[in-house]
């Protein structure tokens, strides 16, 4: 699976788009993108994922480039339940298994 | 639909005891996977269990173990506790066969401390 890069932290402003974004520049053309998130002491939650085309659910969206070396996920009206350290995850489409590989993430501070 | 239940949610052990935590799936899913999360290491990926047989292993010593029932719950032990073993224990199910393209779910945790 490939490896993953993004961001440390973030700041974003209560009430704005959240654009968080992951670098996935050995992605094979069979890895889904996948995106978790973790509020403290809570298990991950999932968000979304995708494989080629740009996703939409009633939590977030998900741009993924045309060359799918990058993406970037969005929520659109970030509420203070939003902060929480949000993980990319690339997964074999055809993997049998379910072995996700979690990085350190990125931390969003939502902010009054 | 009722999500991941892991029990007990906290538990203190001391060093040398044996431990048994317990996760059930969400309905109709038929692989679950365990996590072990500590602030060092981050999450780590210990087992997955699909049709009581395990799928896949993590680099972790043979003091954890894991199984599944038939019903698709499954228990994970850890014996001979050491002190690095406090960690938060993640379980997290999913429907199984090709896993690319079925997310996992997660449960909140056995929260392990070894006095």
């Amino acid at each position: 699976d490939a490896k993953t890069t993004q961001p440390t932290s973030m700041d974003c402003a209560e009430g704005r788009a959240a654009n968080l974004p992951c670098n996935h520049s050995t992605i094979s053309g069979n890895e889904y993108v996948y995106w978790y998130r973790q509020i403290h002491s809570q298990g991950p939650q999932y968000i979304i994922h995708g494989l080629k085309n740009n996703e939409t659910n009633e939590m977030a969206s998900l741009i993924i480039t045309e060359d799918r070396k990058s993406s970037t996920l969005i929520l659109p009206h970030a509420t203070l339940r939003d902060t929480a350290v949000y993980y990319c995850i690339a997964l074999h489409g055809s993997s049998n298994t379910g072995k996700l590989i979690f990085g350190q993430g990125t931390t969003l501070q939502v902010k009054p | 639909k009722a999500g991941v239940t892991q029990t007990p949610r906290y538990l203190i052990k001391t060093r040398g005891q044996q431990v048994t935590l317990s996760c059930s799936p969400i309905s109709g899913h038929r692989s679950v996977s365990w996590y072990q999360q500590t602030p060092g290491q981050g999450l780590q990926f210990l087992f997955e269990y699909f049709s009581e047989t395990q799928r896949n292993k993590g680099n972790f010593p043979g003091r954890f173990s894991g199984r599944q029932f038939s019903n698709s719950r499954s228990e994970m032990n850890v014996s001979t506790l050491e002190l690095g073993d406090s960690a938060l224990y993640l379980c997290a199910s999913s429907l199984g066969g090709a896993a690319g393209n079925q997310p996992q779910h997660f449960g909140d945790g056995t929260r392990l401390s070894i006095l």
